[in-house]
């Protein structure tokens, strides 16, 4: 399948930084990818859709202002956590849509864990 | 919006026998269907997928059923192994613009 890099995979910040997360991809363009939020033993809860040279459409409930999305080129996509608090410790990974092999296809990055102290 | 449930939540099998997980979904928009398996501390791998213009695929042990007048379709796997043992989801898309998932089923594949 198609391949999908995450990274950084694991991060650990003090309250009030912010972190940058980078989900590119290797092998294909995605003019589409997205950002999900898992908490343990949880679903994958979408946060929102990233556009290639557009706004991304966030989902109802996660702040803008906080989860700050870039999707600058067809093979990257960032996501930056704004003065991050105890409360964002999470696992984040981002996802892309693979057009070119059947459509639909969504194909996952490796994640991103979270800890903010 | 979409919303997709998922039952069972756990799910304990001997080696062996069948495993079947459900999912029912609420946009009739919808027209995908993939099911991701995810080991733990790994990303979700797409193991099977249906469109809504086919009611049954099948790829070795597994398989997945749509019943598009119903909003629900399901996982099956037979002969079990215990390699199995995962947390598998069921999501549904609208031509692939969003994908909403269900909320996991653990499933344990006892030798």
């Amino acid at each position: 399948g198609a391949v999908v890099s995450q990274h950084p995979s694991r991060v650990i910040c003090k309250s009030g930084t912010s972190v940058k997360i980078e989900c590119r991809s290797l092998d294909f363009q995605a003019t589409t990818m997205f950002w999900y939020r898992q908490f343990p033993k949880k679903s994958l809860m979408l946060m929102a859709t990233s556009n290639e040279g557009s706004k991304a459409t966030y989902e109802q409930g996660v702040e803008k202002d906080k989860f700050l999305i870039n999707h600058a080129s067809l093979t990257l996509s960032t996501l930056t956590v704004t003065s991050a608090h105890p409360e964002d410790s999470s696992f984040y990974i981002c996802s892309a849509r693979d057009r070119s092999r059947g459509g639909e296809k969504l194909f996952f990055g490796s994640g991103t864990q979270l800890s903010v102290l | 919006g979409e919303n997709v449930e998922q039952h069972p939540s756990t799910l304990s099998v001997q080696e062996g026998d069948s495993a079947v997980i459900k999912c029912t979904y609420s946009d009739s928009a919808s027209n995908y269907f993939p099911w991701y398996k995810q080991e733990l501390g790994k990303r979700p791998q797409l193991i099977i997928d249906i469109r809504s213009n086919v009611g049954e695929k099948k790829d070795q042990r597994i398989a997945v059923t749509l019943n598009k007048t119903a909003k629900h379709f399901s996982l099956h796997i037979t002969e079990t192994q215990p390699e199995d043992s995962a947390v598998y989801f069921c999501a549904a898309s609208n031509a692939g613009n969003q994908f909403y998932f269900g909320t996991g089923t653990s499933l344990t594949v006892i030798p």
